[in-house]
């Protein structure tokens, strides 16, 4: 089974802190994407990459950075954590839109 | 990216029951379909894809009419362990994002 591996299940930060979300995957899958879901609001996608060093802005993406320095790793960087990104981020990859997602457990992300 | 519309419920049904959810998506392009379940504070996890000739998979049977852009889960003979968030998902072509829908909520009671 594949599985997709984020690093922290939970994360209290400071407003303004630079924050890293890392989200590791071992099937070798092209695609890998960052979402975060609410209450309310379902599943937001921020950023998504089909390649390494290649990212692609999703629907939400003001706030955010990736890094895809390597086929398996797809960091997510809020430069400067606010109170509204808190939230829990999810990772997902896949070896295309035909075979669905596989996520990670999540990151519960909390800024005060 | 185009919307994937769901009741969000709740839905609940005594234990035994046969339940039905329904979705609908508004890009006619769609071409790749999913069932995924979420339980409470975890991820969500793919339950199922969608064929145009409809599947089945145990309690669970998944339906397409592209006719009318719609999608459907039946489940039959609930169990307590059903209870969840049942999310309806679409992509459009074949390495797009997947579009989810917010999500159905069903609560299996004793």
């Amino acid at each position: 089974d594949v599985k997709v591996t984020q690093s922290s299940r939970y994360l209290v930060k400071r407003t303004g802190e630079k924050v890293f979300l890392e989200c590791v995957q071992d099937m070798d899958h092209e695609n890998m994407f960052w979402y975060r879901q609410d209450p309310g609001l379902g599943l937001r996608l921020i950023y998504f990459s089909y390649d390494v060093k290649m990212k692609e802005k999703g629907d939400i993406p003001e706030g955010y950075s990736v890094s895809r320095e390597k086929k398996e790793r797809f960091s997510l960087i809020l430069e400067s954590a606010s109170t509204n990104q808190t939230s829990m981020y999810l990772c997902a990859s896949g070896a295309g839109s035909i075979y669905g997602y596989t996520f990670g457990s999540g990151t519960r992300l909390t800024v005060v | 990216r185009k919307e994937v519309e769901q009741d969000p419920g709740p839905f609940n049904v005594p234990e035994g029951a046969t339940v039905a959810f329904n979705c609908t998506y508004s890009n006619s392009a769609s071409q790749s379909f999913f069932w995924y379940r979420q339980d409470c504070r975890k991820e969500p996890k793919l339950l199922m894809s969608v064929y145009s000739s409809g599947n089945e998979d145990g309690r669970f049977t998944a339906q397409l009419n592209r006719a009318s852009q719609y999608i459907s889960l039946l489940i039959r003979d609930s169990k307590l362990s059903d209870s969840a968030t049942y999310l309806c998902v679409v992509a459009v072509q074949g390495n797009t994002p997947l579009v989810f829908g917010k999500g159905t909520r069903l609560s299996v009671i004793a």
